[in-house]
């Protein structure tokens, strides 16, 4: 297994358009999480799945953000009308159920302009 | 919200120890001290995690205080590899919780 795989690594978008990343976390991996995070700030949580079940959403996960993990495996994360405040590596992790740690992909950079 | 505090950046000569300290002083009895650190570039990478004893592993020993209020990250021979941003993080043993960053410290390798 190769870890976690993030597609794209880069996406230049024009402000408006809707832009779709998609993760795939390592294989038997229940819980898988997206993040957000901008220049000289940590990761801030958005979102996370178990199994196919979207269990937690942050207030910062706007109505123009949807994530979905439909079999239970990969997941997609798409922002509808980009802002340029959207600018920011998109960052996806998973991990097993329980105590034990995560692992992150090396993230989708998205640019706005 | 993150939990906990850190010094914003330390440097640390090649070869030394570098010790990073974090304040937790709201820790709860289920809650674990997670360390990750992120290179540049890169996603977040797990170091180690602890309850209330020490713990080590082949990248770092993490030191907890008695009282569980804060604890040290441990990298015995910092070498120009480990510079990085480093994040300490509390979180429910159970793991049913995300992991919330904060802003990490910056540690600085020097030559």
């Amino acid at each position: 297994d190769t870890g976690v795989s993030q597609n794209p690594r880069h996406k230049i978008t024009k402000r408006g358009q809707n832009v779709t990343f998609r993760c795939d976390p390592i294989s038997e991996h229940n819980r898988l999480y997206w993040y957000r995070q901008t220049l000289g700030q940590g990761p801030e949580f958005l979102t996370y799945f178990q199994n196919e079940a979207q269990l937690e959403k942050s207030r910062l996960l706007s109505d123009r953000f949807s994530a979905e993990r439909p079999k239970g495996s990969f997941s997609t994360l798409e922002i509808q009308r980009t802002e340029q405040g959207d600018s920011a590596m998109y960052l996806c992790a998973s991990s097993p159920i329980g105590n034990t740690e995560a692992f992150f992909g090396q993230g989708t950079r998205l640019t706005v302009v | 919200d993150a939990k906990t505090t850190q010094p914003t950046s330390m440097d640390c000569a090649e070869g030394r120890a570098a010790n990073l300290p974090c304040n937790h002083s709201t820790i709860s009895g289920n809650e674990y001290v997670y360390w990750y650190r992120q290179i540049h570039s890169q996603g977040p990478q797990y170091i180690i995690h602890g309850l209330k004893n020490n713990e080590t592993n082949e990248m770092a020993s993490l030191i907890i205080t008695e009282d569980r209020k804060s604890s040290t990250l441990i990298l015995p021979h910092a070498t120009l590899r480990d510079t990085a941003v480093y994040y300490c993080i509390v979180r429910v043993g159970s793991g049913n919780t995300p992991l919330v960053f904060g802003k990490g410290t910056r540690l600085s390798v020097i030559a």
